[in-house]
């Protein structure tokens, strides 16, 4: 039984082009949640996705938008990249009335020069 | 002030010794939970928590509700150990965590 899966691993952009990222939950969750971590700090809430809408969003502009698919699977885009895009995008699933624990994704790394 | 607070930013020990780690918040949870981070990794769950105490292998994990304070005990430290370990909590029926800055454990032989 595969994990949360995020692709890709590592990704260079520069400034002003977009970005999509993706995630495979856990088989048999239902809920992706997205993190942004920068260098050093704790990762950030982006947004949520649950039968196939956003259910809750942090302080993200709206550069930052997504989707999930029929199949669970999730995709974040960003926007007009800024250097301060760069960061460690995480992703994270769960089931949404469950007891256990989210299983996060290794990430994607992405750099915006 | 941040929601969620932890201490010692950083700690470094010698192999064998017993590590805690502490962690406190300001909002009302439904659950905490104790990360592990190594370097250029993702994160891996160690712990979910809602009360009392949890334990699996070296990592022992305690909450106290009341005082809206939890701490993370690694027993015989190992430099394998070495990460960073976070913790994070989730306000409610929502599965959207907010977390600490994290705590980095550089354990020597």
């Amino acid at each position: 039984d595969a994990g949360v899966t995020q692709s890709p691993t590592h990704l260079i952009k520069t400034r002003g082009q977009q970005v999509t990222l993706r995630c495979s939950p856990k088989s048999g969750h239902d809920t992706v949640s997205w993190y942004q971590q920068a260098l050093g700090q704790g990762p950030q809430f982006i947004f949520q996705y649950y039968e196939e809408e956003e259910r809750q969003r942090g302080n993200f502009p709206d550069r930052f938008s997504g989707h999930q698919f029929p199949n669970y699977s999730s995709e974040l885009n960003v926007n007009a990249l800024l250097l301060g895009d760069s960061a460690l995008y995480l992703c994270a699933s769960s089931l949404l009335r469950g007891e256990e624990t989210q299983y996060f994704g290794p990430g994607t790394r992405l750099l915006v020069l | 002030k941040n929601e969620v607070e932890q201490s010692p930013q950083n700690l470094t020990a010698q192999e064998g010794e017993f590590i805690t780690i502490n962690c406190s918040y300001s909002v009302g949870i439904s659950a905490l939970h104790w990360l592990q981070q190594h370097p250029g990794g993702g994160i891996v769950s160690l712990f979910m928590l809602s009360s009392g105490k949890k334990k699996h292998g070296r990592l022992i994990a305690t909450i106290n509700i009341q005082e809206k304070h939890s701490s993370l005990h690694i027993t015989a430290s190992h430099p394998r150990d070495s990460a960073v370990y976070i913790c994070a909590v989730d306000g409610g029926a929502t599965n959207k965590l907010i977390f600490g800055t994290g705590t980095l454990l550089a354990v020597q032989p």
